[in-house]
């Protein structure tokens, strides 16, 4: 089955700075990569995706690349700020329906 | 809409005893699931329901039972509960297709003494 790996497990940057987290996967027939945030205390939400046909996508200060020969994918955040503080999860789908989860990045953002 | 409901929200339990966690969903969603979520292992899939009359095994079924009542309501039942099943839950569910974003309940909170 698919096994996702995650990296780092803590980050910590001053406000305005870049975060990035990096994931790689297994099943090479994996075609879907979402990103969840999990704010503290609260459930996990969807943030940005991005299907194997496409190498980036953007929304706003958040990116998202995906190397499908390495089989990894990257979440960029730029001018961080203390909101963007939580927990972050990629993921990748492995069939039509069962994701798999990486373990987790804690992002701080300090002031 | 509701989204995602689940309860209990907080529960305490003694070793070997059985409860089960309910989840309901209003958005019409086919596909169900049930996560466990515990300190630096990330989401693990437990069970979960493509469709209606449907469940499978995810990566940590072992302890744990799963009825998919009707398309709104997937529950999630500990027969004989052991610490090593504290944990925090999560019910999802999702539409089919290939969006696939997951739509979480607000987590249950399961200790096992």
């Amino acid at each position: 089955g698919e096994n996702v790996e995650q990296h780092p497990s803590t980050l910590s940057v001053q406000e305005g700075d870049s975060a990035v987290i990096k994931c790689t996967y297994s099943d090479s027939a994996s075609n879907y990569f979402p990103w969840y945030k999990q704010e503290l205390g609260k459930r996990p939400q969807l943030i940005i995706d991005i299907r194997s046909n496409v190498g980036e996508k953007k929304d706003q200060r958040i990116a998202v690349t995906l190397n499908k020969t390495a089989k990894h994918f990257s979440l960029h955040i730029t001018e961080t700020q203390p909101e963007d503080s939580a927990v972050y999860f990629c993921a990748a789908r492995e069939g039509f329906q069962k994701l798999v989860f990486g373990t987790g990045t804690r992002l701080l953002v300090s002031p | 809409n509701a989204g995602v409901t689940q309860t209990p929200k907080f529960q305490v339990l003694k070793t070997g005893q059985s409860m089960t966690l309910q989840c309901a969903q209003d958005m019409n969603h086919n596909s169900m699931y049930w996560y466990r979520q515990d300190p630096g292992m990330g989401l693990r899939l437990i069970y979960y329901s493509a469709s209606e009359g449907t469940t499978d095994k995810g990566e940590v079924p072992n302890g744990y039972n799963v009825s998919r009542l009707n398309k709104r309501e997937f529950s999630l039942r500990l027969e004989s509960a052991a610490p090593s099943q504290t944990s925090v839950y999560f019910c999802a569910s999702s539409g089919t297709g290939h969006t696939g974003e997951l739509f979480f309940g607000e987590g249950s909170r399961l200790t096992v003494l």
